[in-house]
């Protein structure tokens, strides 16, 4: 069965530079989450599109941004990167009329030196 | 604020054991869901528990969910060293227009043999 793609699985990155995640949801999936992950930390989330709207946003700093395409999929944007974002960063993604779980990708690691 | 809370946050056990990690949260919800998680990986869906007094298992693991009393827990049954990981709960919460898992700070489980 297909599952949520996310790319790249590991960037790194200098301080003060940008980076930009990639997600692809499961089909027909109208929901999709961002999780951040911090060495040995449970996932907080960031922010999250129902129908390519955003829908809910968590703990996300200004510097970071997302949105979601005609296609689905969506992207999280990150400026001015420092070291404290370095962590997993998690894509997931639900038919939110099914009582069903999250469907996490494998995430993508960024280190930021 | 919903605050999702596990104990124990770690457990060493000995394989052939049994043991019952406990979920709680403060705030009303009917959904609930385990995650495991191996080092550097993704989340795996566990168990979906959707209304009160719901149990499932798999295997050697066992879910129930109180709603009245906001408290899940997952019961090991003769631990294997393969079960070895970290086990999240994560609350679902739904508003109009929009939902969201809250994640358990995580149950780090090492089953010794």
């Amino acid at each position: 069965a297909a599952g949520v793609i996310q790319s790249p699985r590991h960037l790194i990155k200098e301080k003060r530079e940008t980076a930009t995640l990639k997600c692809y949801p499961i089909p027909r999936h109208d929901t999709v989450y961002w999780y951040q992950q911090g060495p040995g930390q449970d996932p907080q989330f960031l922010i999250s599109f129902y129908e390519k709207m955003q829908s809910d946003k968590g703990s996300i700093p200004d510097r970071f941004s997302a949105q979601q395409f005609s296609d689905y999929h969506s992207e999280l944007n990150m400026s001015s990167l420092e070291l404290g974002d370095s962590a997993l960063y998690f894509c997931a993604s639900r038919d939110r009329g099914m009582n069903s779980p999250l469907h996490f990708g494998n995430g993508t690691r960024l280190t930021v030196t | 604020e919903l605050k999702v809370e596990q104990n124990p946050l770690f457990l060493s056990m000995q394989e052939g054991k049994n043991y019952t990690i406990y979920c709680n949260y403060s705030t009303t919800s009917d959904r609930l869901y385990w995650y495991r998680q191996d080092p550097g990986k993704s989340l795996e869906s566990l168990f979906v528990l959707l209304s009160n007094g719901a149990v499932k298992q798999e295997g050697r693991l066992m879910a129930s969910l109180d709603t009245k009393a906001r408290l899940s827990t997952l019961h090991i049954t003769a631990a294997v060293h393969d079960l070895s990981a970290t086990y999240f709960c994560a609350v679902d919460i739904r508003w109009e227009y929009g939902n969201k898992l809250v994640f358990g700070a995580g149950t780090i489980l090492r089953v010794k043999s």
